[in-house]
């Protein structure tokens, strides 16, 4: 079985500083990954996503992401926060079929 | 259109009622997803259809939920009798190809309350 864990449920960050956002899977089989945005009374919007290839992805935003399958993780990282990227986020994984997500991290960026 | 269209935005029902939802994916989406998200968690996958076909529905919480896909594109979530644990937003989200690599494009969710 597959499972997604969010380790931050919230994380509070001051503008123009550097944030990481902490996502882990497991899973037995080979997976794609994603990291998914959602502002307030919003559908996710897809912030970046990992196939195959180069295990640095660079997304939307300024958002960057590391998958490493040695740890089973998929953080996201942004040198520089504004306040328009406060939202949830959250990371999603897919073995072909089915995506699980976690339970997202609320992210504020504080003036 | 442009995104995933979701309808209505909004939604008070009375428990007991029955409710629909719909959702318009993608033009050209094979794959569509329902999703529940309860407040403050993550989407839970309920059903998913490819083309008409509902390949998974393991998700549904229980036989009081239905949905259909009939030709391939519109897609309506049933709800019969509601409950007040049935409060959620419901997503829908549509993907071009089938396969875990195609990324998932969602609506704005229907925001169901139950009273």
């Amino acid at each position: 079985a597959q499972s997604v864990t969010q380790l931050d449920s919230q994380v509070p960050v001051f503008e123009e500083a550097p944030v990481e956002l902490r996502c882990n899977y497991s899973s037995s089989v080979s997976v794609y990954l994603f990291w998914y945005v959602q502002y307030p009374n919003q559908g996710l919007q897809l912030l970046l996503k990992y196939l195959s290839g180069s295990t640095l992805v660079k997304g939307i935003n300024g958002f960057e992401a590391e998958f490493n399958k040695s740890q089973t993780s998929f953080h996201l990282r942004k040198p520089s926060v504004h306040i328009s990227d406060t939202a949830e986020y959250f990371c999603a994984v897919n073995t072909g079929n089915q995506f699980y997500f976690g339970t997202g991290t609320s992210l504020t960026v504080i003036p | 259109g442009a995104g995933v269209s979701q309808s209505p935005r909004y939604k008070v029902a009375k428990r007991g009622q029955d409710v629909a939802l719909r959702c318009d994916p993608i033009s050209g989406h094979v794959s569509l997803f329902w999703y529940q998200q309860a407040l403050g968690q993550g989407p839970e996958f309920l059903t998913y259809f490819q083309n008409e076909a509902q390949l998974d529905k393991s998700g549904l919480p229980s036989d009081r939920f239905f949905a259909e896909r009939p030709e391939g594109s519109v897609s309506t979530l049933k709800i019969q009798r509601t409950q007040q644990e049935d409060s959620a937003v419901y997503l829908c989200a549509s993907s071009y190809e089938t396969g875990g690599y195609s990324p998932l494009h969602f609506g704005n969710g229907t925001r169901l309350t139950v009273t």
